[in-house]
């Protein structure tokens, strides 16, 4: 167990509907990071947070995205109107400046 | 920005052989760490390794920060220990780059 806690863990939408994930890393987490990882590739990173401050986005991340971080503890990365393309593993990690742990992640697919 | 790069892509092994993968990456780093990636799809955590050797059980790896690389070795390896291994690494307080893995496949 990471320690770190994502919601839902599969995520079936219709092309055009928002959606939102949740992740819970642990209260000693001061960095937190959300990546997306699909099929046969490596997680690919998309933004992060250092405590409640949104210090860097990919230029993945497009204007459909949004993701908070309130009062720097759990995180929530929002889709909207989804689109076919954004069907993907979510990934959330949290760190202590170190090591990164990870969430078991929010498997979307957009039909 | 840093590029990761892995190596095999894909290695089929037989219950009780060893492996080196390896992990390539294009500047100094102040974070590397090896992850194995189950079947649905977590991350578990193997090493945290920016230099030196460390070893667990079975699984052992090696970092040469100064030549670029590191170095993930399973020895006797297990059906269980099938899945994809990730390297990713960071420099300074850039987010972790992750390598596209090595598909590891290892048959009864």
């Amino acid at each position: 167990d990471t320690g770190v806690s994502q919601n839902p863990r599969h995520k079936i939408t219709k092309r055009g509907q928002n959606v939102t994930f949740r992740c819970d890393p642990i209260s000693e987490h001061n960095r937190l990071y959300w990546y997306r990882q699909t099929l046969g590739q490596g997680p690919e990173f998309l933004t992060y947070f250092q405590n409640e401050a949104q210090l860097e986005k990919s230029r993945l991340l497009s204007d459909r995205f949004s993701a908070e971080r309130p009062k720097g503890s759990f995180s929530t990365l929002e889709i909207q109107r989804t689109e076919q393309g954004d069907s993907a593993m979510y990934l959330c990690a949290g760190t202590a400046n170190t090591e990164a742990f990870f969430g078991q992640g929010t498997r979307l697919t957009v039909v | 920005g840093i590029q990761v790069e892995q190596s095999p892509p894909d290695l089929i092994l037989q219950e009780g052989a060893n492996s080196t993968l390896r992990c390539n990456f294009s500047d100094s780093v102040n974070n590397l760490q090896w992850f194995h990636q189950n079947p649905w799809g977590q991350l578990i955590n193997l090493f945290y390794i920016p230099s030196g050797t460390k070893q667990n059980g079975r699984l052992s790896a090696t970092t040469v920060a100064t030549e670029r690389y590191s170095l993930l070795y399973i020895s006797s390896s297990q059906t269980t220990d099938s899945g994809v291994y990730f390297c990713a690494a960071s420099s300074g307080n850039t987010p972790l780059v992750f390598g596209k893995g090595t598909r590891l496949s290892v048959i009864a």
